[in-house]
């Protein structure tokens, strides 16, 4: 089956540093991306998806452009700040034999910004 | 995007008891998902839940133990039945707005029910 891999955490940054974390995937067909952000105690939020090859998508000063080429969606960020300090998930949308369509997760990196 | 409410939000259960958790969204939406968010680990998908028919369960995942229902498309429960400490985890609801058939919709989650079992 498909499936989505991050780079390990925590990473550890300070304010105002640039970001970048991993994720690359594994798809037999034309997934759909995404990133989710969980911050502690809630949920997971939509942060931004992409749907086909070259396309950025970006939300909060946070990009990601999905590269077919070499199966990557990194997200990114020029300036972190503390309130970014969260749990990022990848994820991909893979079509399945009913048509519809279900989320693959990768295994999350944890994101610490010190002031 | 749809707001999803879950209750609770967290429970401290007993062995062998049986937890009903409740999924309510402020919209009509056609497709509703069950996760488990093991501690420090991803989510995992344990079921599909469309109005009107049965939920579908992923592999490693039982109706027995993880009954669920959904009566109509604002509402959905989960039940985890016959609780053992291995089932604390974070357990989030998830709807797809749409037919669920469009590759590209997002889900979006509830806040979660944290649930640990003594």
């Amino acid at each position: 089956g498909d499936s989505v891999t991050q780079m390990e955490g925590p990473v550890t940054l300070s304010e105002e540093a640039f970001l970048t974390i991993n994720c690359t995937y594994t798809a037999t067909g034309y997934p759909s991306l995404f990133w989710y952000v969980q911050y502690p105690g809630e949920g997971l939020q939509l942060l931004l998806k992409a749907t086909k090859a070259d396309d950025k998508g970006s939300n909060k000063g946070f990009e990601a452009t999905y590269r077919k080429e070499t199966t990557s969606f990194h997200l990114e960020k020029g300036s972190v700040q503390v309130s970014d300090s969260a749990v990022y998930f990848c994820a991909l949308s893979e079509r399945r034999n009913t048509g519809f369509q279900k989320l693959v997760f990768g295994t999350g990196t944890r994101l610490l910004v010190s002031p | 995007s749809a707001v999803i409410s879950q209750k609770p939000s967290r429970d401290i259960c007993q062995r062998g008891t049986s937890l009903t958790i409740q999924c309510q969204v402020d919209s009509q939406v056609t497709m509703m998902f069950w996760y488990r968010q093991q501690p420090g680990q991803s989510l995992t998908l344990i079921a599909t839940a469309n109005q009107g028919s049965e939920a579908t369960y992923e592999s490693g995942f039982v109706i027995d133990k993880f009954p669920i229902s959904r009566p109509n498309l604002t509402f959905s429960t989960l039940t985890v039945s016959n609780m053992s400490p291995e089932d604390s985890s974070i357990y989030l609801c998830s709807v797809m707005e749409g037919t669920g058939k469009v590759l590209g919709q997002p889900q979006h989650f509830g806040d979660g029910t944290r649930l640990s079992i003594l």
